[in-house]
């Protein structure tokens, strides 16, 4: 059982270039967020998804995409990298139904846009 | 809108002493679950402790209870008995029907 699936683990990408990062979960979760955490912020919400073909904005949507065609799946797309784009990138899901089910966290993808 | 706040940047506590960890809430909605994690310099996020908001009792785990006052919107993470592995940082959040928040969080390191 593999859990939250997010890859790569490390980016660097220049100023101008587009990138997805794909976040996998294999638990059957409905919910699927992607954050990002950035020092003395803690995570902040960029985009979420109840379920597959649904999608919704958190605080910080400005300058990504997603979309979910599956129950599986919920790539992040950064259209044109930024410098402040440059984060540690969380993918979280979780059952839907119930306040109790807390999240399952992937292990991050750190990114750094030069 | 949900938020959530964490006012202490940084705590230093002893070891096998204890100590709380604050969080507060703001919330329009009746139903909500209230999650402590913990963040260690690896990564990862742990899950530790859950507070639904109409558990009346306060919610416990092992080393961890979370004093939870409804009135006052404050979800406080106690640590009993610290120890060294407890040195991370520690982030209260909130789920509401399809999203979870979270606070800036706390960076707790414990002394030896």
């Amino acid at each position: 059982n593999a859990g939250v699936t997010q890859t790569p683990k490390f980016q660097v990408l220049k100023t101008g270039q587009s990138m997805t990062l794909q976040c996998a979960q294999d638990m059957n979760h409905e919910y699927m967020s992607w954050y990002r955490q950035d020092p003395g912020m803690g995570l902040r919400l960029i985009h979420y998804s109840v379920g597959a073909g649904i999608t919704d904005q958190g605080e910080v949507p400005n300058g990504y995409n997603v979309s979910r065609s599956t129950t599986e799946d919920f790539p992040l797309r950064l259209l044109s990298a930024a410098p402040s784009q440059t984060s540690v990138y969380f993918c979280a899901s979780s059952l839907a139904g119930q306040l109790v089910y807390g999240y399952t966290f992937g292990s991050g993808t750190r990114l750094t846009v030069v | 809108a949900q938020k959530i706040t964490q006012t202490q940047p940084g705590m230093f506590v002893q070891e096998k002493e204890a100590v709380t960890l604050d969080c507060t809430y703001d919330t329009s909605d009746q139903s909500y679950g209230l999650f402590w994690y913990k963040q260690p310099s690896s990564g990862e996020m742990i899950f530790l402790i859950y507070q639904g908001s109409y558990d009346e009792q306060n919610a416990t785990e092992g080393r961890y209870s979370l004093n939870f006052q409804k009135a006052r919107k404050s979800a406080n993470l106690v640590i009993s008995a610290s120890q060294l592995g407890d040195s991370a940082m520690y982030f209260c959040a909130m789920r509401t029907l399809n999203k979870l928040v979270f606070g800036a969080g706390t960076i707790l390191r414990v002394k030896s």
